[in-house]
């Protein structure tokens, strides 16, 4: 079992702050990662998927960076608001064998924005 | 465009009692999933179809089974429910062109509370 690594658990900032929050996976063997915002009592929602070392994506205040020689991703959110409240959740994709087609998620980190 | 579609929303079920969570898309998707979320622990993988007339197990398949009945739909049966079952099933499809790392689009979500 593939080993997806988010943190901190959970975060609450005041509104305005910026807030960045850490994915780790497996180094070897990797795909794609996945970005997933997902508010309470809805599904998830795709934000990003990244390949490359070094890819970097942004979407309106939120932007994310790869790392895949070490294995990590940062999700940063540039002046939080309380719309920006929800779980965010990481994936993991792998190259081949059993599963490649799967994707392994993070527990995720729970950010709350503090009007 | 529905997306990815749940039926039930809610079910409430006895221990032993068996059920059948129908899950559909209308993106013309190769691939679809099942996970569950549980407190604490994820969103962790029951069963995925990488394409029409396969399935396979993921990381918590027991007490489970799948049927994919045709491209669009794929189901998952409960034979005999039990309270650790009780759990939020989410639904997921990708790929319409059958590559890893494409993004995943989530259904609402079943709540099942098995007493």
């Amino acid at each position: 079992i593939l080993n997806v690594e988010q943190s901190p658990q959970s975060l609450h900032v005041q509104e305005g702050d910026s807030t960045n929050f850490t994915c780790s996976f497996p180094s070897s063997n990797f795909y794609a990662l996945h970005w997933y915002r997902w508010e309470t009592a809805k599904s998830p929602e795709a934000l990003f998927v990244m390949t490359l070392n070094g890819d970097e994506k942004k979407k309106g205040r939120i932007s994310a960076t790869l790392n895949t020689k070490e294995g990590y991703s940062y999700l940063y959110i540039k002046g939080s608001q309380p719309e920006d409240s929800a779980t965010y959740l990481c994936a993991f994709t792998k190259t081949s064998g059993a599963g490649s087609y799967q994707l392994t998620f993070g527990k995720g980190t729970k950010l709350s924005v503090i009007p | 465009n529905a997306g990815v579609t749940q039926t039930p929303k809610f079910q409430v079920l006895k221990t032993g009692q068996s059920m059948t969570l129908q899950c559909a898309q209308d993106m013309n998707h190769n691939s679809m999933y099942w996970y569950r979320q549980d407190p604490g622990m994820g969103l962790r993988l029951i069963y995925y179809s990488a394409s029409e007339g396969t399935t396979d197990k993921g990381e918590v398949p027991n007490g489970y089974n799948v049927s994919r009945l045709n491209k669009r739909e794929f189901s998952l049966r409960l034979e005999s429910a039990a309270p650790s079952q009780t759990s939020v099933y989410f639904c997921a499809s990708t790929g319409t062109s059958g590559t890893r790392g494409e993004t995943q689009y989530f259904g609402p979500g079943t709540r099942l509370l098995v007493l």
